[in-house]
């Protein structure tokens, strides 16, 4: 059974730093991997998304990374705001395509 | 503007009430699909449907109901079996099967009194 783990549960840095968040999952046999935003009360906003055959995806200050053959994904945010302010959550697409989530990062970026 | 909304905000139920939250999208997407998030945790599949007039169980279908008579339509009922309904749900659908992005609606907030 896939399960996605994501470390650490929080984090709190000053603004303007780049910062890594780390995605694990534990079956390889992923379809894609997926990058949520998520405000508090809010629902989920789309941020990356990485097929199996890719190795990364950017969109602007973000950029993910995918490494199945060791099941890991990791999302980097370059020159942090207050703005990045939120839970970011990750999701691998299973082998029955569905949607394992993490339980998320809850980012925390000082002015 | 293209979308997904979810209906009402906010929902309150006493013990023993079935509810049902509104889903519907506008993106002309053939999957859709229902979450559950409790406090601190990731989402958790409840229902999903690739086409109208069909749907399957995820993880955790009991004590919930869907229909998909409409393509921009899935509602999800929550009904008096499911023992612990306090949680925040959310709407999702994607073009085709799940190897597509999934889009997210507002969410719903339901809490029993």
């Amino acid at each position: 059974k896939q399960e996605v783990t994501q470390i650490p549960a929080a984090l709190s840095v000053p603004e303007g730093e780049n910062l890594v968040l780390n995605c694990s999952f534990t079956d390889s046999a992923i379809y894609n991997l997926q990058w949520f935003r998520q405000d508090p009360g809010k629902g989920l906003t789309s941020l990356l998304l990485i097929q199996s055959s890719q190795r990364e995806q950017t969109s602007g200050r973000l950029n993910a990374s995918l490494d199945k053959s060791s099941g890991r994904s990791t999302l980097y945010i370059a020159a942090s705001q207050p703005g990045d302010s939120a839970t970011y959550l990750c999701a691998a697409l299973d082998s029955s395509y569905k949607l394992i989530f993490g339980s998320g990062t809850r980012l925390l970026v000082r002015p | 503007d293209g979308g997904i909304t979810q209906s009402p905000k906010y929902l309150f139920r006493k013990e023993g009430q079935n509810v049902t939250l509104s889903c519907e999208q506008n993106l002309n997407h053939d999957a859709m699909y229902w979450y559950r998030q409790d406090p601190g945790q990731g989402l958790r599949l409840i229902y999903y449907s690739q086409i109208v007039n069909d749907f399957q169980k995820g993880d955790i279908a009991e004590g919930y109901s869907v229909s998909r008579e409409k393509k921009e339509s899935f509602p999800l009922t929550v009904t008096s079996a499911q023992k612990n309904p306090t949680a925040f749900y959310l709407c999702a659908s994607s073009i085709g099967d799940g190897y597509n992005e999934q889009f997210f609606g507002p969410g719903t907030r339901l809490t029993v009194l």
